[in-house]
């Protein structure tokens, strides 16, 4: 059974940092490429960052290009995101997506979330 | 960025009757490639339509999908009690990866 679970998430100052891990089961995680995508609270869905299989291409939101960054380890089945520079804009549940095929991204399987508070 | 545009904005229907919800991009969708999901309150959302009209894994084949270039529609043929929820749709053919805004499906 495919299962992605986020951590990490919580309350964070303006300015601060965080960083969100997804663990990914129950596939063979390097086969896939992997996404991050939030939903702030009563708001729709919004693309964050995907990154691909061996990590050769990384795609990111221009709401978050140069504060976030998407990292993975293959050897650990694990995503990452980290968040600097984090704007009362950010808060959200931030969710772990696969994208099933091969350059494609669309999302097949999705964690539970992790919310993400930006609050003085 | 590719802007998608979902209409109505909200779709008030019956169990039983036919749902037809729209999703217009602002340029044409590479490959066609657009995906639907379904996210009622609480949950995490779930693909439904993928490549425009490819059914998910496991989806009911009252949901269908169609399009191409710049307009999409998704059909659900017969409202189930649990097909109330919001839907939304994604283009993946070019980064950005956008969604748009999403329709309420409700009684």
């Amino acid at each position: 059974e495919v299962q992605l679970v986020e951590s990490g998430g919580g309350l964070v100052k303006p300015g601060g940092s965080l960083r969100l891990s997804c663990a990914a089961s129950g596939f063979i995680f390097s086969g896939y490429s992997m996404n991050w995508v939030r939903q702030a609270p009563g708001k729709g869905l919004e693309w964050v960052s995907s990154i691909s299989r061996s990590s050769d291409y990384i795609y990111q939101a221009d709401s978050v290009k140069g504060r976030f960054t998407i990292s993975r380890d293959n050897a650990k089945n694990s995503m990452y995101l980290q968040m600097d520079s984090l704007r009362a804009e950010d808060t959200a549940v931030y969710y772990c997506a696969r994208s099933p095929g091969v350059g494609t991204y669309y999302f097949d399987y999705w964690g539970q979330g992790t919310l993400v508070t930006v609050s003085s | 960025e590719i802007v998608l545009t979902q209409s109505p904005g909200t779709l008030s229907l019956s169990p039983g009757e036919r749902a037809t919800l729209s999703c217009r991009a602002s340029q044409s969708v590479t490959s066609s490639f657009l995906a639907w999901y379904q996210q009622k309150p609480g949950q995490t959302p779930r693909l439904l339509i993928y490549a425009a009209s490819s059914r998910a894994t496991g989806i009911p084949d009252r949901f269908s999908g169609s399009g191409s270039g710049t307009d999409f529609t998704l059909t659900i043929s017969r409202l189930e009690p649990e097909d109330f929820a919001v839907y939304y749709c994604q283009q993946y053919g070019t980064s950005p990866f956008t969604f748009g805004p999403g329709t309420k499906v409700d009684i």
